[in-house]
């Protein structure tokens, strides 16, 4: 059984810049849920996809944006970057009504 | 973004000692789970609580869910070197919703 993979690993873009993540859940795992985490905090809910669809969404800016795709796989797409946009971006995948989600590993973006 | 208080924020334990964190939130969730982060890696589910009172057990790891559905606590028995790492709460606020509300976690040392 594959479990959670993000790519990439890290990242470095300029403000002002546009960024995508991907994640692809594991198998047999149609929802997928995305979190921010800044260093030294714990993890923030930015959204969560199922059937392709946006379902439910923490406190972040329309700049932040997602899909998912008919194999459940995800990405994260985040536009005019800011510096505050620097933290690690962790995937996590499950199936509906589930109360363990599965976590990859993350990205680490870095904005200068 | 709301988040969970938790402490102690860090904590320098000898081997061998017990740990006890804790959770305390002003809104009320219906599951509280328990994960650790290892560096480099995305958080792993070590305890799920999901009715107020109850206690589990996961090896040396015991946690309970606040009668009043506001707190959690988490105890690791005969702490071992592995048990190194950053413990984070998450709460949600309805069963299997998945939009997990994380605390700021607890960065546990294990002095040799």
């Amino acid at each position: 059984e594959t479990g959670v993979t993000q790519s990439p690993t890290h990242l470095i873009k300029t403000r002002g810049q546009q960024v995508t993540l991907r994640c692809s859940s594991q198998s047999g795992h149609n929802t997928v849920s995305w979190y921010q985490q800044a260093l030294g905090q714990g993890p923030q809910f930015i959204f969560q996809y199922y059937r392709e669809e946006e379902n439910g969404r923490g406190n972040f800016p329309p700049r932040f944006s997602g899909l998912q795709f008919p194999n459940y796989s995800s990405e994260l797409n985040v536009n005019a970057l800011e510096l505050d946009d620097s933290a690690l971006y962790l995937c996590a995948s499950s199936t509906p009504g589930a109360n363990e989600q599965y976590f990859g590993p993350g990205t680490r973006l870095t904005v200068t | 973004g709301q988040q969970l208080n938790q402490s102690p924020q860090s904590m320098f334990i000898q081997e061998g000692e017990d740990v006890s964190m804790n959770c305390t939130s002003s809104s009320i969730f219906n599951t509280w789970l328990w994960y650790k982060q290892d560096p480099g890696e995305g958080p792993v589910l070590l305890i799920a609580l999901y009715k107020a009172g109850e206690l589990t057990s996961n090896g040396r790891l015991t946690a309970q869910f606040g009668i009043t559905r506001k707190d959690s606590f988490l105890n690791i028995s005969a702490s071992i070197p592995s048990d190194v790492g950053i413990y984070f709460c998450a709460g949600d606020s309805i069963q299997g919703a998945q939009k997990l509300v994380f605390g700021q976690g607890t960065r546990l040392t294990i002095n040799p």
